[in-house]
């Protein structure tokens, strides 16, 4: 039932180095995907997308990797740093009904100092 | 610019009451979203508004939950009765359609049902 799935509850890693975190999807006529941060207390905040026509894109630190054949994105962080620590959301959508998102359950990251 | 804004931040309540959650969102926007988040199932749509008119509510879980959109800077999410599995942080969204794809969201209300 779940379109988007996030199977890593939680990650941790040292600062400095990389963190990847990772998304499946189950719904082809998905092309269009985004990742959103989440501080505790707070709404999530959009971070980066990318489009089902390209297989990267990369904004400062974040870069999304697609692998359409495969179903699965995922984001890379580098380097982190400990104000990466949150909780990252995966989300999708069929661009012609972009405001029809489909979230995963999120995965918490943890950056240790 | 305010953001979103959602009230109460907290709400507790007993089961059978009924629970009204407020958002005002970004003065321009014109698409509102209501979305609930659970450990089992994530962020899920609820149900959106474009200028104020419900648009797609395929995801309101039951016919407890309604949401209204008045003018362009409120919207309600009412649960009537409320019941515990409803126990959730409820989030609000709010969009221009100027950008495509970025949904802003509110702090969210954390709602507990005793």
């Amino acid at each position: 039932d779940q379109q988007v799935k996030q199977n890593s509850p939680s990650l941790s890693v040292q600062e400095g180095r990389i963190s990847i975190l990772n998304c499946d999807y189950t719904n082809s006529m998905f092309d269009y995907f985004l990742w959103y941060k989440k501080y505790p207390a707070e709404g999530p905040t959009f971070l980066i997308s990318i489009s089902s026509i390209k297989d990267k894109n990369e904004d400062g630190r974040f870069t999304v990797f697609l692998n359409k054949s495969a179903k699965h994105l995922s984001l890379h962080i580098v380097p982190s740093q400990p104000g990466d620590s949150a909780v990252y959301f995966c989300a999708a959508s069929e661009k012609l009904r972009a405001n029809n998102l489909f979230f995963g359950t999120g995965t918490r990251l943890t950056v240790i100092p | 610019d305010a953001g979103v804004i959602q009230s109460p931040r907290h709400e507790v309540t007993e089961m059978g009451q009924e629970v009204t959650l407020r958002c005002k969102p970004i003065s321009g926007h014109d698409y509102l979203f209501w979305y609930r988040q659970t450990m089992m199932r994530g962020l899920e749509l609820l149900i959106y508004f474009n200028n104020n008119v419900p648009i797609d509510d395929s995801g309101m879980p039951e016919d407890r939950f309604s949401a209204k959109m008045p003018n362009a800077s409120f919207s309600t999410l009412k649960i009537q009765p409320s019941e515990p599995r409803d126990s959730a942080v409820y989030f609000c969204a709010s969009r221009w359609t100027g950008f495509t794809d970025t949904q802003y969201f509110g702090p969210g209300t954390r709602l507990t049902v005793l």
